[in-house]
Protein backbone atom coordinates (compact mmCIF):
# COMPACT_ATOMS: atom_id res chain seq x y z
CA UNK A 1 0.00 0.00 0.00
CA UNK A 2 1.41 3.35 -0.76
CA UNK A 3 1.95 5.88 1.91
CA UNK A 4 3.03 9.37 2.18
CA UNK A 5 3.59 11.01 5.37
CA UNK A 6 4.19 15.08 5.31
CA UNK A 7 6.52 17.25 8.11
CA UNK A 8 5.63 19.65 10.11
CA UNK A 9 2.06 19.56 10.43
CA UNK A 10 2.12 23.44 10.67
CA UNK A 11 5.14 26.06 10.33
CA UNK A 12 5.35 29.36 10.80
CA UNK A 13 7.71 31.47 9.39
CA UNK A 14 8.82 35.18 9.07
CA UNK A 15 8.95 36.79 5.07
CA UNK A 16 12.37 36.18 3.80
CA UNK A 17 12.68 33.00 6.22
CA UNK A 18 13.56 30.44 3.69
CA UNK A 19 12.81 26.86 4.74
CA UNK A 20 11.71 23.71 3.66
CA UNK A 21 9.03 20.76 3.75
CA UNK A 22 9.16 17.23 3.37
CA UNK A 23 7.80 14.40 2.34
CA UNK A 24 8.34 10.72 3.11
CA UNK A 25 6.66 8.32 0.54
CA UNK A 26 6.63 4.49 0.39
CA UNK A 27 5.37 2.64 -3.32
CA UNK A 28 5.33 0.56 -5.73
CA UNK A 29 6.94 1.46 -8.36
CA UNK A 30 6.81 5.75 -8.45
CA UNK A 31 4.97 6.73 -11.70
CA UNK A 32 5.08 10.38 -10.50
CA UNK A 33 5.14 12.90 -7.24
CA UNK A 34 3.11 15.75 -7.35
CA UNK A 35 2.98 18.76 -4.90
CA UNK A 36 -0.06 20.38 -4.67
CA UNK A 37 -0.78 24.02 -2.82
CA UNK A 38 -4.69 24.50 -1.22
CA UNK A 39 -5.92 28.03 0.24
CA UNK A 40 -8.69 27.48 2.99
CA UNK A 41 -12.07 26.93 1.30
CA UNK A 42 -10.62 26.07 -2.10
CA UNK A 43 -9.87 22.92 -4.15
CA UNK A 44 -6.02 21.87 -4.26
CA UNK A 45 -3.89 23.76 -7.27
CA UNK A 46 -1.23 21.80 -8.72
CA UNK A 47 2.26 22.67 -8.60
CA UNK A 48 5.01 20.38 -9.95
CA UNK A 49 5.18 16.79 -10.80
CA UNK A 50 8.56 14.94 -9.98
CA UNK A 51 9.08 11.64 -11.95
CA UNK A 52 12.94 10.19 -11.10
CA UNK A 53 14.89 10.75 -7.80
CA UNK A 54 17.73 13.31 -8.87
CA UNK A 55 14.64 15.91 -10.60
CA UNK A 56 14.07 19.39 -9.32
CA UNK A 57 11.82 21.99 -10.38
CA UNK A 58 11.77 25.63 -9.85
CA UNK A 59 8.27 28.03 -9.73
CA UNK A 60 9.06 31.51 -8.18
CA UNK A 61 10.16 31.08 -4.56
CA UNK A 62 9.44 26.96 -4.99
CA UNK A 63 11.84 24.28 -5.76
CA UNK A 64 11.02 21.09 -5.37
CA UNK A 65 13.34 17.48 -5.54
CA UNK A 66 13.15 14.01 -5.30
CA UNK A 67 15.19 11.13 -3.79
CA UNK A 68 14.01 7.80 -3.56
CA UNK A 69 12.31 8.03 -0.14
CA UNK A 70 11.28 11.94 0.30
CA UNK A 71 10.70 14.58 -1.34
CA UNK A 72 11.46 18.22 -0.29
CA UNK A 73 9.35 21.22 -0.99
CA UNK A 74 12.58 24.41 -0.75
CA UNK A 75 10.88 27.99 -0.07
CA UNK A 76 13.14 30.98 -0.32
CA UNK A 77 12.30 34.59 0.73
CA UNK A 78 8.55 33.63 1.57
CA UNK A 79 6.09 36.02 1.14
CA UNK A 80 2.97 36.08 3.42
CA UNK A 81 1.25 35.42 -0.39
CA UNK A 82 2.87 31.55 -0.12
CA UNK A 83 0.72 30.87 2.82
CA UNK A 84 -1.45 28.25 2.19
CA UNK A 85 -1.30 24.33 2.80
CA UNK A 86 1.02 22.41 0.92
CA UNK A 87 0.20 18.46 -0.31
CA UNK A 88 2.17 16.06 -1.43
CA UNK A 89 0.65 12.71 -3.56
CA UNK A 90 2.41 10.01 -5.04
CA UNK A 91 0.99 7.49 -8.41
CA UNK A 92 2.58 4.34 -7.87
CA UNK A 93 2.34 1.23 -10.64
CA UNK A 94 0.54 -1.43 -8.93
CA UNK A 95 -3.01 -0.94 -7.79
CA UNK A 96 -5.27 1.84 -9.46
CA UNK A 97 -3.74 3.36 -12.12
CA UNK A 98 -4.82 6.69 -12.08
CA UNK A 99 -5.00 6.43 -8.07
CA UNK A 100 -2.70 9.14 -6.15
CA UNK A 101 -2.22 8.43 -2.63
CA UNK A 102 -2.13 12.38 -0.94
CA UNK A 103 -0.10 12.80 2.39
CA UNK A 104 -2.26 15.08 5.19
CA UNK A 105 -0.06 17.94 4.09
CA UNK A 106 1.92 21.13 5.67
CA UNK A 107 0.43 24.11 6.85
CA UNK A 108 2.68 27.35 5.98
CA UNK A 109 1.73 30.58 7.54
CA UNK A 110 4.08 32.80 6.65
CA UNK A 111 4.26 36.67 8.89
CA UNK A 112 5.48 40.04 7.94
CA UNK B 1 -7.88 27.36 -14.24
CA UNK B 2 -8.76 24.16 -15.14
CA UNK B 3 -12.47 24.50 -16.82
CA UNK B 4 -14.08 21.91 -13.31
CA UNK B 5 -17.00 23.11 -12.03
CA UNK B 6 -19.01 21.64 -9.08
CA UNK B 7 -22.53 21.74 -7.75
CA UNK B 8 -23.81 22.69 -5.23
CA UNK B 9 -21.37 24.11 -3.32
CA UNK B 10 -22.71 23.92 -0.17
CA UNK B 11 -25.26 21.57 0.95
CA UNK B 12 -27.25 20.81 4.14
CA UNK B 13 -28.98 17.95 4.57
CA UNK B 14 -30.57 15.45 6.66
CA UNK B 15 -29.41 11.61 7.29
CA UNK B 16 -31.27 9.04 5.31
CA UNK B 17 -31.60 11.30 1.81
CA UNK B 18 -30.17 10.71 -1.01
CA UNK B 19 -27.95 13.47 -2.22
CA UNK B 20 -26.05 14.33 -5.86
CA UNK B 21 -23.41 15.73 -6.65
CA UNK B 22 -22.27 17.04 -10.05
CA UNK B 23 -18.82 17.57 -11.30
CA UNK B 24 -18.53 19.48 -14.91
CA UNK B 25 -15.69 19.88 -17.09
CA UNK B 26 -14.84 21.64 -20.02
CA UNK B 27 -11.23 20.19 -20.74
CA UNK B 28 -12.00 17.09 -22.54
CA UNK B 29 -10.31 14.92 -19.98
CA UNK B 30 -10.67 11.03 -20.57
CA UNK B 31 -10.08 10.87 -16.38
CA UNK B 32 -12.36 12.13 -13.60
CA UNK B 33 -12.64 11.35 -9.66
CA UNK B 34 -14.23 12.05 -6.76
CA UNK B 35 -11.85 12.69 -3.18
CA UNK B 36 -13.28 13.55 0.61
CA UNK B 37 -11.15 15.32 1.89
CA UNK B 38 -11.73 15.27 5.89
CA UNK B 39 -9.38 16.71 8.82
CA UNK B 40 -6.03 14.12 9.27
CA UNK B 41 -6.87 12.52 6.27
CA UNK B 42 -5.57 13.90 3.68
CA UNK B 43 -7.84 13.07 0.20
CA UNK B 44 -9.03 9.80 -0.12
CA UNK B 45 -10.08 8.81 -3.79
CA UNK B 46 -14.15 7.88 -3.34
CA UNK B 47 -14.69 6.63 -7.36
CA UNK B 48 -13.26 7.31 -10.60
CA UNK B 49 -14.05 7.08 -14.33
CA UNK B 50 -11.70 6.68 -17.17
CA UNK B 51 -14.48 6.73 -19.74
CA UNK B 52 -18.34 7.30 -20.57
CA UNK B 53 -19.89 4.45 -18.62
CA UNK B 54 -16.54 3.03 -17.32
CA UNK B 55 -16.17 3.73 -13.47
CA UNK B 56 -14.13 1.86 -10.62
CA UNK B 57 -13.94 2.33 -6.90
CA UNK B 58 -11.66 3.93 -4.71
CA UNK B 59 -10.78 3.46 -1.18
CA UNK B 60 -13.39 4.97 0.50
CA UNK B 61 -16.57 3.57 -1.91
CA UNK B 62 -18.72 2.28 0.19
CA UNK B 63 -21.90 4.04 0.72
CA UNK B 64 -21.23 6.14 -2.52
CA UNK B 65 -22.51 5.53 -6.49
CA UNK B 66 -21.21 7.53 -9.69
CA UNK B 67 -22.11 7.89 -13.10
CA UNK B 68 -20.26 9.31 -15.93
CA UNK B 69 -22.97 8.98 -19.00
CA UNK B 70 -21.15 12.23 -20.96
CA UNK B 71 -17.14 12.94 -21.09
CA UNK B 72 -18.17 16.51 -19.38
CA UNK B 73 -20.56 15.50 -16.39
CA UNK B 74 -19.67 12.64 -13.31
CA UNK B 75 -22.14 12.74 -10.89
CA UNK B 76 -21.79 11.43 -6.71
CA UNK B 77 -24.44 10.04 -5.29
CA UNK B 78 -25.11 9.61 -1.56
CA UNK B 79 -27.78 7.07 -1.77
CA UNK B 80 -28.78 7.11 2.17
CA UNK B 81 -26.60 10.21 3.49
CA UNK B 82 -25.28 9.92 6.86
CA UNK B 83 -23.36 12.15 9.67
CA UNK B 84 -19.89 10.32 8.31
CA UNK B 85 -20.68 11.70 5.18
CA UNK B 86 -20.11 15.40 5.82
CA UNK B 87 -16.82 17.04 4.22
CA UNK B 88 -15.67 18.63 1.59
CA UNK B 89 -15.92 16.91 -1.47
CA UNK B 90 -13.85 17.93 -4.63
CA UNK B 91 -13.99 16.65 -8.22
CA UNK B 92 -10.73 16.22 -10.42
CA UNK B 93 -9.72 15.60 -13.82
CA UNK B 94 -6.97 14.34 -15.96
CA UNK B 95 -5.61 13.54 -19.49
CA UNK B 96 -4.08 10.42 -18.78
CA UNK B 97 -0.53 8.92 -18.68
CA UNK B 98 1.99 10.66 -19.62
CA UNK B 99 -0.02 13.65 -18.35
CA UNK B 100 -0.57 11.86 -15.05
CA UNK B 101 -1.13 14.71 -12.71
CA UNK B 102 -4.86 15.83 -11.39
CA UNK B 103 -6.30 19.02 -11.77
CA UNK B 104 -8.86 20.09 -8.51
CA UNK B 105 -12.59 22.02 -8.76
CA UNK B 106 -13.53 24.14 -6.37
CA UNK B 107 -15.21 21.74 -4.01
CA UNK B 108 -18.52 20.93 -2.65
CA UNK B 109 -19.14 21.02 1.51
CA UNK B 110 -21.80 18.66 2.75
CA UNK B 111 -23.20 18.56 6.38
CA UNK B 112 -25.77 15.45 7.16
CA UNK B 113 -27.40 16.74 10.12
Amino acid sequence: EDQVTQSPEALRLQEGESSSLNCSYTVSGLRGLFWYRQDPGKGPEFLFTLYSAGEEKEKERLKATLTKKESFLHITAPKPEDSATYLCAVQGNTGTASKLTFGTGTRLQVTL
Amino acid sequence: DAGITQSPRHKVTETGTPVTLRCHQTENHRYMYWYRQDPGHGLRLIHYSYGVKDTDKGEVSDGYSVSRSKTEDFLLTLESATSSQTSVYFCAISEGHPYNEQFFGPGTRLTVL
